[in-house]
């Protein structure tokens, strides 16, 4: 157990739809990432933040959004899906930014239909 | 874009033997990290190797790197089933407020 929650595990949804990832970072972890990962493909960045910050922010669409709240936890959100956004997506924590090992939740199953 | 880049892409070895896998990388890093994925699984951190530093040990694990040749390599010796898994290699570039890229991985295969 990594320490890092991630929720929902699954989520199938339509076209157009809308959704909301929620990552809860290990206890005492001030920084989280978001990477998407699809079939055959490497880990994408996304976006990280940093105690409530944004830090860093990768080849993340228009259409999605995140926030890090102040209790550390952290939502990504999906809009206007496409079927090409099916995907895994990660959270990870670490204690700061650079420098250190990333925990990683078990992630999201996303499934646009 | 991802900065590093694992090679092999998959590599099968029969259970004993040694695995190496090999990441190159394109800007200066601070530090190099690399970590396993079981299928569809999250992943698991397995060492970090500073910048200046050339080779470090951690179990079963042997880790180099060249920061002149801009590569680093994995061993996996007396390799396991249990070893079967995507190994990635990850770094942060010594540059600003930089995330952790991962590379595609090596999917490594370990046959009983």
């Amino acid at each position: 157990d990594s320490g890092v929650t991630q929720t929902p595990k699954h989520l199938i949804t339509a076209t157009g739809q809308r959704v909301t990832l929620r990552c809860s970072p290990r206890s005492g972890d001030l920084s989280v990432y978001w990477y998407q990962q699809s079939l055959d493909q490497g880990l994408q960045f996304l976006i990280q933040y940093y105690n409530g910050e944004e830090r860093a922010k990768g080849n993340i669409l228009e259409r999605f959004s995140a926030q890090q709240f102040p209790d550390l936890h952290s939502e990504l959100n999906l809009s206007s899906l496409e079927l090409g956004d099916s995907a895994l997506y990660f959270c990870a924590s670490s204690l700061e930014g650079q420098g250190y090992e990333a925990f990683f939740g078990q992630g999201t199953r996303l499934t646009v239909v | 874009s991802q900065q590093g880049e694992e090679d092999p892409q998959a590599l099968s070895i029969q259970e004993g033997e040694n695995a190496t896998m090999n990441c190159s990388y394109k800007t200066s890093i601070n530090n190099l990290q690399w970590y396993r994925q079981n299928s569809g699984r999250g992943l698991v951190h397995l060492i970090l190797i500073r910048s200046n530093e050339r080779e470090k040990h951690s179990g079963r694990l042997r880790v180099t790197l060249d920061t002149s040749k801009k590569s680093s390599s994995l061993l996996i010796t007396a390799s396991r089933a249990a070893d079967t898994a995507s190994y990635f290699c990850a770094t942060d570039a010594n540059s600003g407020n930089t995330p952790l890229v991962f590379g595609k991985g090596t999917r490594l295969s370990v046959i009983a």
